[in-house]
């Protein structure tokens, strides 16, 4: 299976704490996307970062990459009770538009 | 905007019933996308279709069919449902011009099979 893996699984910090969440991935990749999924919706797409890109930056957020670990992390920084949800990072890899998911990261903000 | 939507959003289904789930999207994308989503196990693809007219099996296909109706609408078709397909189901759709393109979803369809 090429299905990354985040860690860790569950997190719970503070508002206004920051939040980091990792993911280790398989094989050769074109782009590591990060998503967010509120309970019962679907995933929202929040940051795509390339292959030859180290590090990326969006709001709150930031990504960075490592192609040599085979790894990506997503910081969100101030966090937010509204921050609370899961949290996919996706590799995009050779075929057209296909993604492999990871099994996600639940993060908790408490007010 | 609508962007992709999913019907129904809940179904109960005895096993061996039929059933297709609908989606649709509206961004004039030319990639659509099945998943399925378990506990524990993350985002799965079933089917994919690169563009209209193209469909093509992903990692878990079994018990399932596909047909890419127009560019807009991409349906699922479970033919004889078993438990083992009680699932939350989610459409997608990309642009699909090129490799680095971020998926839009649905909010899903919640399935159950008794």
């Amino acid at each position: 299976s090429q299905q990354g893996e985040e860690d860790p699984q569950a997190l719970s910090i503070q508002e206004g704490e920051n939040a980091t969440m990792n993911c280790s991935y398989k094989t050769s990749i074109n782009n590591l996307q990060w998503y967010r999924q509120n309970s019962g919706r679907g995933l929202v797409h929040l940051i795509l970062i390339r292959s030859n890109e180290r590090e990326k930056h969006s709001g709150r957020l930031r990504v960075t990459l490592d192609t040599s670990k085979k790894s990506s992390s997503l910081l969100i920084t101030a966090s937010r009770a509204a921050d609370t949800a899961s949290y996919f990072c996706a590799e995009g890899g050779s075929t057209l538009g296909r993604l492999y998911f990871g099994r996600g990261t639940q993060l908790t903000v408490w007010p | 905007n609508a962007g992709v939507t999913q019907t129904p959003k809940f179904q109960v289904l005895k096993t061996g019933q039929s059933m297709t789930l609908q989606c649709a999207q509206d961004m004039n994308h030319n990639s659509m996308y099945w998943y399925r989503q378990d506990p524990g196990m993350g985002l799965r693809l079933i089917y994919y279709s690169a563009s209209e007219g193209t469909t093509d099996k992903g990692e878990v296909p079994n018990g399932y069919n596909v047909s890419r109706l127009n560019k807009r609408e991409f349906s699922l078709r479970l033919e004889s449902a078993a438990p083992s397909q009680t699932s939350v189901y989610f459409c997608a759709s990309s642009p699909g011009q090129g490799l680095n393109q971020p998926q839009h979803f649905g909010d899903g369809t919640r399935l159950s099979i008794l």
